[in-house]
């Protein structure tokens, strides 16, 4: 039973590019969310997610970021136009079930380097 | 809003017996969650007090009075894996259920 993937897990990129976070929930997880980590830092919420709803995105940057969970395939969290500040480690997490349940599976993150 | 509070780092011996406070700030919420965090890699569920009072999941219990607004981490017989990152999370009613982290407490077990 394969826990919650992500990829890739190390992702470098130039300012300016484009960085694509895909990550896929454990198997019978409808509910999906991301978060951001800077070293020595707790967890920022960034969105919440179920298929084909933004249910949350309170925590996303109002330009340049954008997050998506279809209704076939892996949610992915895209960032446009990278800056140096967008370099932190990116988590994305799920849950089988929505807001009383206190319990998220999280993937190992994906570290995003800008140039 | 809502805020978590937690003591930046914590460091104790083998064997001994570490808690981890945690003091929140918000208007209603569903329960106090902890995760474990290791070397930057993928955080794990711990603990999760629902109601007031004590749940015990082998060495580590947490605690938590809503009327104190505050929780706790409890970790027994500590063991050299347990140096890691401590987080106490909440989903409030009122904030569309995502699950708010504290800052971390960064542990460290020292033989």
């Amino acid at each position: 039973n394969a826990g919650v993937m992500q990829n890739p897990r190390h992702l470098v990129r130039r300012r300016g590019q484009e960085a694509r976070l895909r990550c896929s929930p454990m198997k019978g997880h409808s509910h999906v969310y991301w978060y951001r980590q800077l070293p020595e830092e707790g967890l920022k919420f960034m969105v919440y997610l179920q298929k084909e709803n933004i249910i949350d995105e309170s925590g996303m940057p109002k330009e340049r970021f954008s997050a998506e969970f279809p209704k076939e395939g892996p949610s992915i969290l895209r960032i446009q136009q990278v800056v140096r500040g967008d370099s932190a480690a990116y988590f994305c997490a799920s849950s089988p079930s929505g807001q009383r349940n206190p319990k998220l599976f999280f993937g190992s993150g994906t570290q995003l380097s800008v140039l | 809003g809502q805020s978590l509070e937690q003591p930046s780092e914590v460091t104790a011996v083998e064997g001994a017996i570490v808690q981890i406070n945690c003091t929140y700030q918000t208007s209603g919420f569903y329960g106090l969650s902890w995760y474990q965090q290791h070397d930057g890699g993928a955080p794990t569920f711990l603990s999760y007090n629902a109601l007031d009072g004590l749940e015990e999941t082998g060495r580590f219990s947490s605690f938590l009075s809503r009327s104190d607004s505050y929780g706790y981490l409890l970790l027994q017989e500590l063991q050299m894996k347990d140096s890691a990152s401590y987080f106490c999370a909440v989903r409030s009613y009122n904030q569309g259920g995502k699950l708010i982290f504290g800052q971390g407490t960064e542990l460290s077990v020292k033989p």
